[in-house]
């Protein structure tokens, strides 16, 4: 079953507005950590944020935060002040926390943004 | 500067032929993985590696196997290929046991197969 879920193929914002990319999730886990990666054109996985599912607040590095919603299942990526640069692909990318960790991390199918 | 390296960045093999593609690290990962990305499907977990010699499958193990001889390499090999395994297929690292550490990727191989 897939577990994680970004139902948006395709956004697209204009430069310096800000854009939401959505992603929910699925896991029995109480333990779980959330990725979101960046993949532009040239194919590189990009790692851009992280937020532990205890982690009391939302994370945040530089343009990027992560609206997270745990009743909800849902960690959405905010990206401010759009640039060009941003037109990729972003991945939600989901670790769930058995012990011992695995380390496999599941990913969606995606959202295209364009810019 | 962490790396992951695969062997080729395009390959184009014929159906039926045993394929090897070879992914190596640098970091003393003890994980690492084997995905394949397709459009509108994202990456998909093919099998992973939490030691060496130690292999697991992840949720499309078909027509797929796996080698991890030693620690820093993790070999995916495509028994008898197939046009539908043509496809993008990105190797990851990452070190075992944290939740917060995240996966290094590969450039990428993107195989045809005729």
């Amino acid at each position: 079953a897939q577990k994680i879920t970004q139902t948006q193929p395709g956004m697209f914002v204009q430069e310096k507005e800000a854009v939401t990319l959505d992603c929910t999730y699925d896991t029995s886990d109480q333990s779980y950590g959330l990725f979101w990666y960046k993949q532009p054109s040239s194919g590189e996985m990009i790692f851009l944020i992280y937020q532990g599912s205890y982690d009391e607040q939302n994370a945040t590095e530089g343009r990027y935060s992560l609206n997270f919603q745990k009743a909800r299942k849902s960690a959405n990526l905010v990206i401010s002040a759009s640039q060009l640069g941003d037109s990729a692909m972003y991945f939600c990318a989901m670790r769930e926390g058995r012990a011992p960790p695995r380390g496999d991390m599941r990913f969606g199918a995606g959202t295209r943004l364009t810019v | 500067d962490v790396k992951v390296t695969q062997s080729s960045r395009y390959l184009v093999k014929r159906t039926g032929e045993k394929v090897f593609l070879e992914c190596v690290q640098d970091m003393d990962h003890e994980n690492m993985f084997w995905y394949r990305q397709d459009p509108g499907l994202g990456l998909r977990l093919i099998y992973f590696s939490y030691d060496v010699k130690m292999k697991e499958k992840g949720d499309i193990p078909e027509g797929y196997s796996v080698s991890r001889e030693k620690k820093e390499r993790f070999s995916l090999i495509l028994e008898s290929a197939s046009t539908n395994q043509t496809s993008m297929y990105l190797c990851a690292s990452s070190p075992r046991g944290w939740l917060n550490t995240e996966a290094f990727f590969g450039q990428g191989t993107r195989l045809t197969v005729v």
